[in-house]
């Protein structure tokens, strides 16, 4: 019964460096998506995964953001040469199945992630 | 685009009082369905409801109940006697496409007061 987690929890990054955050989904749970949120904002979509095939990446915001889930469990969103306006909390949510979003998303903590 | 809006900023109540929140979105979609999620102070996204666009007959579960009109794209949702551990920030999102990736309003924030 664990849920979504997430590592690190906050992470604080050099402008330029690369970094590297984790989302463990809830145990078979066939979609996963990644959200962006800034300060005071709603999360915005940046990819979704159907297993380990990556269907939609409309939402990354440049390719420095890069998103992989290869065995269809564990997903990694990887930022490239880390900018201030990357600053946000990066939250990760899980569902059971696909679809028009028939079936309710269950969310990470987030990473808050700051540039300096 | 896809959009939702949440007029309300900010509410605030006293603790028993009912409230409601306004949501109001746009979608290219036919079909779709409409989540409330809450946020509270520790920053975790909760799922609170859901509800399909095909069936606008409205529900009550607990202390909640929703108020959904395809005609005017709104879906609005009520606590009923409020409690302090309602304060949070409150999203409505619709589902979107064939992923069903949420898009999010800015959120209303409602604090309870004892």
């Amino acid at each position: 019964g664990a849920g979504v987690s997430q590592s690190p929890r906050y992470k604080v990054a050099k402008r330029g460096q690369d970094v590297a955050l984790r989302c463990d989904p809830i145990s078979g749970h066939v979609s996963l998506f990644w959200y962006q949120q800034a300060l005071g904002q709603g999360p915005e979509f940046l990819t979704y995964f159907q297993n380990e095939a990556q269907l939609d990446k409309s939402g990354l915001p440049s390719d420095r953001f890069f998103a992989e889930r290869p065995e269809g469990s564990v997903s990694t969103l990887k930022i490239q040469r880390t900018q201030q306006e990357d600053s946000a909390v990066y939250l990760c949510a899980s569902s059971r199945g696909t679809g028009q979003g028939y079936y309710e998303q269950y969310f990470g903590p987030g990473t808050r992630l700051t540039v300096t | 685009a896809q959009k939702v809006t949440q007029a309300q900023t900010e509410i605030s109540v006293v603790e028993k009082e009912d409230v409601t929140l306004d949501c109001v979105y746009e979608t290219r979609d036919t079909t779709y369905y409409l989540f409330w999620y809450k946020q509270p102070p520790s920053g975790e996204l909760v799922f609170l409801i859901r509800r399909n666009s095909f069936d606008e007959q409205n529900e009550i579960s607990g202390r909640y109940s929703w108020n959904f009109q395809k005609s005017t794209s709104s879906f609005n949702f009520t606590i009923t006697a409020s409690q302090v551990v309602d304060s949070a920030v409150y999203f409505c999102a619709p589902g979107s496409g064939n992923t069903g990736k949420l898009i999010f309003g800015q959120g209303t924030t409602l604090q309870v007061k004892p």
